[in-house]
C-alpha cells in the first residue's frame, strides 16, 4: 500500500522534554511538509523540504527542528523551546508541482 | 501576501439540504485552487481542485468553479448526507523562491443531521 504513515497517533510528554514525531512516505514524492493544526486556526506550516538534505522554515518554525536524510522520511522534533506544543501535527508529501497528500496525524499532548 | 478567506462555521444542516461554502482568495499570478476535507480524527484528503480560470473541479457530488473575476472558489453540493460531516478547507498553491507551498483557509466545520 502506498501512503504516508505517522506514528504514534497519540503522544504524551512532560514539559521540558524534546519529542520526535515520525513521518514516512513510500509514494516516491520529492517534497514533504509539516503542519500544526489548532482549533479555529486552520493549518500552519512549520517546515518543508523539497529535496533530500534540504529544508526551509515555514511560518511557525520556532521551537521545532527537522531533518531530511532520506527521501521517504521527514521527522519533526518538538523542542522544549516550543511554548505551546500541544496540538495536532500533520505531515504531507507531494510530487513537484502537484497537490499534497496528508498522513493521519499525531496528536501531541504536553503537560 | 497571498491568502485564503473562507466561511467560518460551524454550520449544521439537515440531510438532503443544499450546501455552499464560500472561499475567496488573494494572490499574485494564477494559483491552483483546492478543497480538502478532514473527517474526525483524521488527516486531510483532497476533495477537488482546479488549476486555471473557469475550470470546474468535482468529486463525490461536490463542485467548485475557479472564478478569476471574483477571485472565488465556492464549494457546493446539492444534497448533503450525514457522511459529509467534516471540516472543509479551501487552499491555494504558492510558488515562492522555487518552492511550492499551500496556503489554507481556517476551515469550516459541517455537521449534517439525519
Amino acid at each position: 500500500d502506498g501512503g504516508i504513515t505517522q506514528s504514534p497517533k497519540y503522544l504524551f510528554r512532560k514539559e521540558g522534554q524534546n519529542v520526535t514525531l515520525s513521518c514516512e512516505q513510500n509514494l516516491n514524492h520529492d517534497a514533504m511538509y509539516w503542519y500544526r493544526q489548532d482549533p479555529g486556526q486552520g493549518l500552519r506550516l512549520i517546515y518543508y523540504s523539497q529535496i533530500v538534505n534540504d529544508f526551509q522554515k515555514g511560518d511557525i518554525a520556532e521551537g521545532y527542528s527537522v531533518s531530511r536524510e532520506k527521501k521517504e522520511s521527514f521527522p519533526l522534533t518538538v523542542t522544549s523551546a516550543q511554548k505551546n506544543p500541544t496540538a495536532f501535527y500533520l505531515c504531507a508529501s507531494s510530487p513537484q508541482g502537484s497537490e499534497q497528500y496528508f498522513g493521519p496525524g499525531t496528536r501531541l499532548t504536553v503537560t | 501576501g497571498d491568502s485564503v478567506t473562507q466561511m467560518e462555521g460551524p454550520v449544521t444542516l439537515s440531510e438532503e439540504a443544499f450546501l455552499t461554502i464560500n472561499c475567496t482568495y488573494t494572490a499574485t499570478g494564477y494559483p491552483s485552487l483546492f478543497w480538502y476535507v478532514q473527517y474526525p480524527g483524521e488527516g486531510l484528503q483532497l476533495l477537488l481542485k482546479a488549476t486555471k480560470a473557469d475550470d470546474k473541479g468535482s468529486n463525490k457530488g461536490f463542485e467548485a468553479t475557479y472564478r478569476k473575476e471574483t477571485t472565488s472558489f465556492h464549494l457546493e453540493k446539492g444534497s448533503v448526507q450525514v457522511s459529509d460531516s467534516a471540516v472543509y478547507f479551501c487552499a491555494l498553491d504558492l510558488t515562492q523562491g522555487g518552492s511550492e507551498k499551500l496556503v489554507f483557509g481556517k476551515g469550516m466545520k459541517l455537521t449534517v443531521n439525519p
